[in-house]
């Protein structure tokens, strides 16, 4: 089965600046997606940006990228120019693509806060 | 409508009780998926559909625990004889189809139902 983990339970970054949150995962398949997802306080999951693992560029959308490092099993956010509405719960998660239907796997979720 | 809709959005509930929970998917999505999400907890896989079938129930954590789906649309989750463990926000996504295409496959999540058990 596969697990992904997030090792930082909260984290801060002041506004403009750039802020990193920590996913690793593990697996045994080769062919798989990851995601990141925001959750404000609405509750509702968001989708902030996704990776192919067999693409080898790391995935970009806008102020938000990824550092896919597949060797290291590790899937990591950058958020730069940081707003105050960056301000939510983020999950990574994981999918298969050798399972039809297969579910998302979450991490724990990073609790990041932007400061004035 | 636009969205995956959760009703309700919230619910009280006395330890024992049954509740429903309900989620319309986006018109035209085959693949339904229900999650828990316990406080300050990661989302954890209840059951997913593919039309009205559930090839997948296997993160249903007890036979308190029922999920049906209708017409191939809306969908309720169902607890039985609620516990103080069951409160949580349950959520629902729905996805285009279930298969290893990504345009295909993206989730989108409803608001949630958040349940509490007293």
């Amino acid at each position: 089965a596969q697990t992904v983990t997030q090792s930082q339970p909260e984290m801060s970054v002041q506004e403009a600046e750039t802020v990193t949150l920590s996913c690793t995962y593990d697996t045994s398949e080769s062919d798989y997606y990851l995601f990141w997802y925001k959750q404000p306080p609405s509750r509702q999951m968001i989708l902030v940006i996704r990776q192919e693992a067999y693409k080898q560029q790391n995935a970009t959308e806008n102020r938000f990228s990824v550092n896919f490092q597949k060797a290291a099993k590790s899937f990591s956010l950058k958020i730069s120019d940081s707003q105050l509405g960056d301000a939510a719960m983020y999950f990574c998660a994981y999918r298969s693509k050798e399972t039809s239907g297969s579910r998302l796997t979450f991490g724990e979720g990073t609790q990041l806060t932007v400061n004035p | 409508g636009a969205g995956v809709s959760q009703s309700p959005s919230n619910k009280v509930t006395e330890k024992g009780k049954d509740v429903e929970l309900r989620c319309d998917p986006i018109s035209g999505h085959t693949a339904l998926y229900w999650y828990r999400q316990s406080l300050g907890q990661g989302l954890e896989f209840l059951i997913y559909f593919q039309g009205n079938s559930a090839p997948d129930k296997s993160g249903l954590p007890s036979d308190r625990f029922s999920a049906e789906r209708t017409g191939g649309s809306v969908s309720t989750l169902t607890i039985q004889r609620t516990q103080q463990e069951d409160s949580a926000v349950y959520l629902c996504a729905s996805s285009l189809r279930a298969g290893t295409g990504t345009l295909n496959t993206e989730a989108f999540f409803g608001q949630g139902t958040r349940l509490t058990v007293v």
